[in-house]
């Protein structure tokens, strides 16, 4: 079945420091989807990032990066110089491509402390 | 993407009524999705809001309490029925082009029931 597992419930950083959210998923299909979304505490949902499972390349976007390694189906998320404006609910999920529901990690909790 | 609106932004209802939540796109979508997020949970699909015929909806979910109806390719709504205290919750509609397998969230619904 699949699943994905975010370990980290909350995490708690000073600003500039560099943070990394795990990511660990499970599936059986060759072909799939991984997310990254971003909840503020607003309440939206901000997609940032969508990676497909033959692209294995690491993705920079200014101060965000992410990790995708298939030998050990993670997909790991790091904020580089972290700043307040970081602090939300982030959460992975995943896709196969045989189904179009959106699988949820239970989300990390990113506190940004000036 | 797609620029998503949901009406109301936010609500506090008394048990044993019922609120009707709206979602609206700027462009036409083939996909059209709502989640309920539980207080410091996860995400939860509700149902797929299919236009022209009646929703599919996941296991714990039934059209009685939950009804949606999706009457064109840029609108759905949801109405939460008879509300508890156990329906407060946000309500996210979220949309997906065909072929795109991404899925874009409205800014969501926040709903209190007393």
């Amino acid at each position: 079945a699949q699943k994905v597992t975010q370990a980290q419930t909350e995490i708690s950083v000073v600003e500039k420091e560099d943070v990394t959210l795990d990511c660990v998923y499970e599936t059986r299909d060759t072909t799939y989807y991984l997310f990254w979304y971003k909840q503020p505490p607003s309440g939206e949902l901000v997609f940032l990032i969508r990676r497909n499972s033959f692209d294995e390349q690491n993705e920079i976007s200014g101060r965000y990066s992410w990790n995708f390694q298939k030998s050990t189906s993670s997909f790991n998320f790091t904020i580089t110089a972290s700043q307040v404006v970081d602090s939300a609910v982030y959460f992975c999920a995943l896709i196969e491509d045989s189904n179009y529901q959106l699988i949820w990690g239970a989300g990390t909790k990113l506190i940004i402390k000036p | 993407s797609a620029v998503i609106s949901q009406k109301p932004s936010r609500d506090i209802c008394q048990r044993g009524t019922s609120l009707t939540i709206q979602c609206q796109v700027d462009s036409q979508v083939t996909m059209m999705f709502w989640y309920r997020q539980q207080p410091g949970q996860s995400l939860t699909l509700i149902a797929t809001a299919n236009q022209g015929s009646e929703a599919t909806y996941e296991s714990g979910f039934v059209i009685d309490k939950f009804p949606i109806s999706r009457p064109n390719l840029t609108f759905s709504t949801l109405t939460v029925s008879n509300m508890s205290p156990e329906d407060s919750s946000i309500y996210l509609c979220s949309v997906e082009r065909r072929g795109a397998d991404t899925q874009y969230f409205g800014p969501g619904t926040r709903l209190t029931v007393l």
